[in-house]
């Protein structure tokens, strides 16, 4: 069975700082994995995915996420936090479903 | 491609009544799932369908929830009777199977917005 997990619902970061948001994956294939972003009343909108080769993966918005198949993880950073990050961020596994991680809560703080 | 359509956006209703999601995919996918989302439960996958079949639709709450996709590029999720307790965001996503070996990302609608009273 697919799994995400997500750890910790709530981040909070000072404007400037590291961003680290991170998610953790159980899969018996492969896997395809997602991060989404939703900002506050809109739908989610992909921030970056990763599928096949590079391991790190650039998104937008200056996020990246690295694959990392020995520690089952695809954590999400940003070097430096904006305001305009403030929102929620999924993490989702592809199989013939989306699994997606119970969401993280970013703020930023000025 | 316009994105994935759904309406309305937003449906304010009264106890009993029934109510009716529509959601419109992006042409040429073939997943097509429908998703609630709420602050105690989060985003919750209620049913999916592949090539305008239900595949899964085991997080449907309860028989008053029906989904159905009549053609590739329409689908409806109704609830009759509707409750104060299915309030929540129904979010309509879509996407088309990668290599076969999974999705790609799924693309989500605005969402609908329902509030019943």
């Amino acid at each position: 069975a697919q799994s995400v997990t997500q750890l910790g619902s709530h981040v909070s970061v000072s404007e400037g700082a590291l961003v680290l948001l991170r998610c953790n994956y159980s899969s018996s294939v492969p896997p395809y994995l997602f991060w989404y972003v939703q900002y506050p009343n809109q739908g989610l909108q992909l921030l970056l995915k990763y599928t096949t080769g590079a391991t790190l993966v650039k998104g937008i918005n200056g996020f990246e996420a690295e694959f990392k198949k020995s520690e089952t993880s695809f954590h999400l950073t940003k070097p430096s936090a904006h305001m305009s990050d403030a929102a929620e961020y999924f993490c989702a596994l592809s199989g013939s479903r989306l699994t997606f991680g119970e969401g993280t809560q970013l703020t930023v703080n000025p | 491609d316009a994105g994935v359509i759904q309406s309305p956006r937003h449906e304010v209703t009264e106890m009993g009544q029934e109510v009716t999601l529509r959601c419109k995919p992006i042409s040429g996918h073939d997943y097509l799932f429908w998703y609630r989302q709420t602050m105690m439960r989060g985003l919750e996958l209620l049913i999916y369908f592949n090539n305008n079949v239900p595949i899964d639709d085991s997080g449907m709450p309860e028989d008053r929830f029906s989904a159905k996709m009549p053609n590739a590029s329409f689908s409806t999720l109704k609830i009759q009777p509707s409750e104060p307790r299915d309030s929540a965001v129904y979010f309509c996503a879509s996407s088309f199977l990668l290599g076969g070996q999974g999705n790609t990302e799924a693309f989500f609608g605005q969402g609908t917005r329902l509030t019943v009273v």
